[in-house]
């Protein structure tokens, strides 16, 4: 059964700070892994989607890094601002398992 | 357009009425989700439907009902419920499912059973 872990749970940062989540999964058998953003009380919107295939992708401030074969992820936040205050959830998809298993998610705020 | 629309926003209901939660989408996508969510829990899965057709109900209780009328629409009818199913119900579509394509959610349905 895929796992996947976020850590920290929790996380506060000053603006302007550059800054790293980490999320890790127990089989690496996967299609893809998507990190979603959610404001509280809303849906998810998705920020990054990488294929197996890929190490990264990029898109604005954002930056996630891929390593299929150690069951890692990372999404860099370059130059933090109060407005990306909200949970951060990584997802993986892979054959086997019926759609998107998800981590507990990271709360970051980012204080002015 | 990567829009995918939940009706209502908010729902209060008792434990003996019936009611239905509406999701759509113009994507052109063939699997629809429901998910739920708790506070501070993340999204659990409880059913997709591929081409119209379900196939897959992650074990949920009979007084969830989905029902997916076209390609575009996707309900969740509800009656009977309890209190602890009180959450936020999500709606997600994608281009196929299992196909490693990004999953699109809606702002979700806030539900209280009172």
């Amino acid at each position: 059964k895929q796992e996947v872990t976020q850590i920290p749970a929790a996380l506060s940062v000053p603006e302007g700070e550059n800054l790293v989540l980490n999320c890790s999964f127990t089989d690496s058998a996967i299609y893809n892994l998507q990190w979603f953003r959610q404001d509280p009380g809303k849906g998810l919107t998705s920020l990054l989607l990488i294929q197996s295939s890929q190490r990264e992708q990029t898109s604005g401030r954002l930056n996630a890094s891929l390593d299929k074969s150690s069951g890692r992820s990372t999404l860099y936040i370059a130059a933090s601002q109060p407005g990306d205050s909200a949970t951060y959830l990584c997802a993986v998809e892979g054959p086997g398992y019926s759609t998107l298993t998800f981590g507990k998610g990271t709360m970051l705020l980012v204080s002015p | 357009d990567t829009e995918v629309t939940q009706t209502p926003k908010h729902l209060v209901m008792g434990m003996t009425n019936k009611k239905s939660l509406k999701c759509e989408q113009h994507m052109g996508h063939r699997a629809m989700y429901w998910y739920k969510q708790k506070a501070k829990k993340p999204p659990e899965l409880m059913f997709v439907y591929s081409y119209e057709k379900l196939s897959i109900n992650e074990s949920v209780p009979s007084r969830f009902s989905p029902e997916c009328p076209n390609s575009s629409l996707l309900n969740l009818h509800l009656h009977a419920l309890q209190p602890e199913d009180s959450a936020l119900y999500l709606c997600a579509s994608s281009s196929n499912q299992g196909s490693g394509n990004t999953i699109y959610f809606g702002e979700g349905s806030w539900l209280t059973v009172v």
